[in-house]
């Protein structure tokens, strides 16, 4: 079946603007979980959504960051008045549910100018 | 605070030999580890997986050991080939569907 698919790959933006970054996962996969890599860097959780349970924000760096994950399924990464330390390759994951191995995208390479 | 830590961020080795890339971790809450490889402009792949139950599990040429008293885990590729190389990342979960991951080895297998 289809994987988790992300878009766009690439996204060049003005400092300031604001960028929705899209996930869709893998379908009946009840967890989601948004990961940034930043040159040279491991990565770096962000937010994690468990079925309909309240998310973890816990790994959010400022509040211009916020996710949103409609009906269960696909996921919204918003970076509101983007700073070039924004920059870096977004990743979303999808897994069961059920602990242990998550499924990625491929990634969404932003470049704050 | 680190609880993931590949201290190695790169290893080259000789295509044919064996490659072993390592990483330490501080929380004794894990009970699961994986290892995920990444190419470039792609997302990470699940590679294999230990349970903190056990202290090996194998895979055809990659093997990952489980040191718990050390908090150490290695991954083992023999013979590595050229297209092993890649960035190897290591991650930890316990308690929940959350992973912890390090901050990743490059390998290159050199033919």
């Amino acid at each position: 079946g289809a994987g988790v698919s992300q878009s766009p790959s690439n996204k060049v933006t003005e400092k300031g603007k604001d960028v929705e970054l899209r996930c869709d996962p893998i379908s009946g996969h009840t967890a989601l979980y948004w990961y940034r890599q930043s040159l040279g860097q491991g990565l770096e959780f962000l937010i994690y959504f468990q079925g309909n349970s309240a998310p973890d924000k816990s790994g959010l760096p400022s509040d211009r960051f916020s996710a949103e994950r409609t009906g269960g399924s696909v996921s919204t990464l918003t970076i509101q008045r983007t700073q070039q330390e924004d920059s870096a390759v977004y990743l979303c994951a999808s897994s069961s549910g059920q602990g242990g191995e998550q499924y990625f995208g491929p990634g969404t390479r932003l470049t704050v100018t | 605070d680190q609880q993931v830590k590949q201290n190695s961020p790169s290893l080259s080795v000789q295509e044919g030999r064996i490659s072993i890339l390592n990483c330490d971790y501080t929380n004794s809450m894990f009970d699961y580890f994986l290892w995920y490889k990444k190419y470039p402009a792609e997302g990470p792949t699940f590679l294999i997986s230990i349970s903190s139950i056990k202290d090996k599990n194998e895979d055809g040429r990659f093997t990952v050991f489980l040191n718990k008293s050390a908090k150490h885990l290695s991954l083992h590729i023999v013979p590595s080939q050229p297209g092993d190389s890649a960035v190897y990342f290591c991650a930890a979960g316990g308690g929940g569907n959350k992973l912890v991951f390090g901050a990743g080895t490059i390998l290159r297998v050199k033919s």
